[in-house]
């Protein structure tokens, strides 16, 4: 079983819609959270950083954390076609991780204009 | 200012040959990593140097895989003998390294291809 769960899609919506993405993970020491936005052939871009439990929210993104059901979310309002690309979690933290992060497989975004 | 920056961009080797990768980190991060990316998978952590202290090898797949940072600053990841399944994007990050600073900047990825 892999340390972090993530449905890989493709997840295709409509311009404006709403999208939830979403990662489990199994490693209850895991301390901050973040959300990576990778578009085709780029390097991963930082999106949103969250540390413990609860809510953020940037702009048209929301991150959520929910370390007593391990499972976190990334919410996107008004999506853009801008906003198609791939989504990666990632976590980190604790005596057996450390400093390097543990990703999930990314989920394949497409919003359709 | 400048992000992390990797270079060569694409490489494309034939089975057995040496290959090395450079990455070069944002001027004042004192922590670099490195990570792989194969196709349907995510990351993979391989490497991490903080500071002066030894580094992080735990990732490292085989002992064809090394890696070394000069002055704390650019870093090169060295493949030995390559093989077919070592073909994915090496991707570098780096952070402040401060306690608490967890944020990881990456660059663009150097893309090896392997005959």
């Amino acid at each position: 079983q892999k340390e972090v769960e993530q449905d890989p899609g493709p997840l295709s919506v409509p311009e404006g819609a709403i999208v939830s993405l979403n990662c489990t993970y199994s490693n209850s020491a895991f301390q901050y959270f973040m959300w990576y936005r990778q578009y085709s052939r780029k390097g991963p871009e930082l999106l949103m950083y969250t540390y413990s439990s609860g809510n953020k929210e940037d702009g048209r993104f929301t991150a959520q954390v929910d370390k007593s059901s391990k499972y976190i979310s990334l919410f996107i309002r008004d999506s853009q076609p801008s906003d198609s690309a791939t989504y990666l979690c990632a976590m980190g933290g604790g005596e057996t991780s450390g400093s390097r992060l543990t990703f999930g497989e990314g989920t394949q975004l497409t919003v359709n204009p | 200012g400048a992000g992390v920056s990797q270079s060569p961009s694409n490489k494309v080797t034939e089975k057995g040959k040496d290959v090395e990768l450079r990455c070069d980190p944002i001027s004042g991060h004192t922590a670099l990593y490195w990570y792989r990316q194969s196709l349907g998978q995510g990351l993979e952590f391989l490497i991490y140097f903080q500071g002066n202290s030894a580094p992080d090898k735990s990732g490292l797949p085989s002992d064809r895989f090394s890696a070394e940072r000069t002055g704390g600053s650019v870093s090169t990841l060295t493949i030995q003998r390559t093989q077919q399944e070592d073909s994915a994007v090496y991707l570098c990050a780096s952070s402040l390294g401060g306690a608490g600073d967890n944020e990881q900047f990456f660059g663009p990825g150097t893309r090896l291809t392997v005959l």
